[in-house]
């Protein structure tokens, strides 16, 4: 009953290295997002994608890419990492069966950047 | 974008005790979502309760209830017989029926602390 899969759960980079946070689902999502969450600031959404092949920016995308190639998997890629992106990111996806839509959350990717 | 607003940065309760955690949010929409997560210490984002706003009827799960009062954009949660199990981050989210449905927003949270 895995749910939302993140890896990896803690990593530390120095600015300018890229790296990308892993994502999958198994319950066959259409709808999955990335979030941010910083102190005070609660949860904001980066990207998100409504099925393979089509991805939309959030409130803060700045920094970040993404892609959908499977329905299962939703990567986010930071190309030159800066300390402003020093977060927590959450996986989280949706299924649009759902009358309400709740988000469902993996356990979150905690990033230093130094 | 709408907004969600978590005035209480930090709040105590005694175990056992009431609580109620208080979230208004801005929309000019007449069909919505609203929901309150649970963010424990291990970081793992719970949901709660949700409530769709056509209902007028306050969702309730077991000792979580809410009080929504869409005329005043207010969703508050209640917590009853509070236990220590309770202590967390608590974050209050709106969510879109027909407009764009596709994001959620998020209040800035709320921290509980539960006191045995």
């Amino acid at each position: 009953n895995a749910g939302v899969t993140q890896t990896p759960k803690f990593q530390v980079l120095k600015t300018g290295q890229s790296m990308t946070l892993q994502c999958a689902q198994d319950m066959n999502h259409e709808y999955m997002s990335w979030y941010r969450q910083d102190p005070g600031m609660g949860l904001r959404l980066i990207h998100y994608s409504v099925g393979a092949g089509i991805t939309d920016q959030g409130e803060v995308p700045n920094g970040y890419n993404v892609s959908r190639s499977t329905t299962e998997d939703f990567p986010l890629r930071l190309l030159s990492a800066a300390p402003s992106q020093t977060s927590v990111y959450f996986c989280a996806s949706r299924s649009d069966a759902s009358n309400t839509g709740e988000l469902f959350f993996g356990e979150g990717s905690r990033l230093t950047v130094l | 974008a709408q907004t969600v607003t978590q005035s209480q940065p930090e709040m105590s309760v005694q175990e056992a005790e009431t609580v109620t955690l208080s979230c208004t949010y801005d929309t000019s929409e007449s069909d919505y979502y609203l929901f309150w997560y649970k963010q424990p210490p291990s970081r793992q984002m719970i949901l709660v309760i949700r409530q769709e706003a056509y209902k007028q009827q306050n969702a309730t799960e077991n000792r979580f209830s809410v009080n929504f009062q869409k005329a005043a954009k207010s969703f508050s949660l209640k917590i009853s017989d509070s236990q220590l199990g309770d202590a967390a981050m608590y974050f209050c989210a709106y969510r879109s029926h027909w407009g764009d449905f596709n994001k959620f927003y998020f209040g800035s949270g709320t921290k509980l602390n539960v006191k045995p």
